[in-house]
């Protein structure tokens, strides 16, 4: 089955450490997104790649880092200068510009 | 002003009936316009998609675009208590730009 693959589905963050979330697609798209959500305020986008080995901060990247070094990956950072990190934490992937996006299942993340 | 306005409800129904969701935009430069529905503690499912003005229809579903007046919607018909559901508008650009969410709740 072609999709979306985030893991883990619940993540526990102890205060001052880094965490990586997993984003996998195998439907051979270029474009790759990561959204945080929060309850209330929607998606807000953190960052996105449109192709291989390069990617773009989105609007609230501070406290993040990304890697894209295969198309079907696109990890995703939390690291201890985030100082909010508890959210749900969405993937998304879609062909290009002017196309539908898909989403994983979400990671949710919890700093304890 | 953000980009794309959505109310954020909730929005509550009896079964049966039909239910319109709005979204207003301000960058005429969107020209790809989608709908999720999105469950608690899930991922958002792309219900609907378009890219021109008019409307698109999808057996219960119908997305209507109104580029001139910047104005997206999605109508429910013969709404279920399966369709209660957070709505998220998104429009495309270079990234995706996304509406709050509107919370539908449809009671028997």
């Amino acid at each position: 089955d072609g999709g979306i693959t985030q893991s883990p589905k619940y993540l526990f963050r102890k205060e001052g450490q880094n965490v990586t979330l997993s984003c996998e697609q195998n439907l051979n798209h270029d474009a790759m997104y990561w959204y945080r959500q929060d309850p209330g305020q929607g998606l807000r986008l953190i960052y996105y790649s449109q192709i291989v080995n390069d990617f773009q901060k989105g609007d609230i990247a501070e406290g993040y880092s990304v890697s894209r070094e295969k198309k079907e990956s696109f990890p995703l950072t939390v690291t201890s200068a985030q100082k909010n990190p508890t959210a749900f934490y969405l993937c998304a992937s879609r062909t290009g510009m002017n196309t539908e996006a898909f989403f994983g299942q979400g990671t949710r993340l919890t700093v304890v | 002003q953000k980009e794309v306005e959505q109310d954020p409800g909730p929005l509550s129904v009896p079964e049966g009936a039909i239910v319109s969701l709005n979204c207003t935009y301000s960058n005429s430069a969107f020209q790809y316009f989608m709908w999720y529905r999105q469950y608690s503690r899930k991922g958002p499912e792309l219900l609907m998609y378009t890219y021109s003005s008019g409307n698109k229809e999808d057996g219960r579903f119908t997305a209507q675009v109104d580029k001139s007046s910047k104005y997206i919607s999605l109508f429910i018909r013969d709404s279920q208590p399966s369709d209660s559901a957070t709505y998220l508008c998104a429009m495309s650009a270079s990234t995706l730009i996304f509406g709050t969410g509107t919370r539908l709740q449809v009671f028997p």
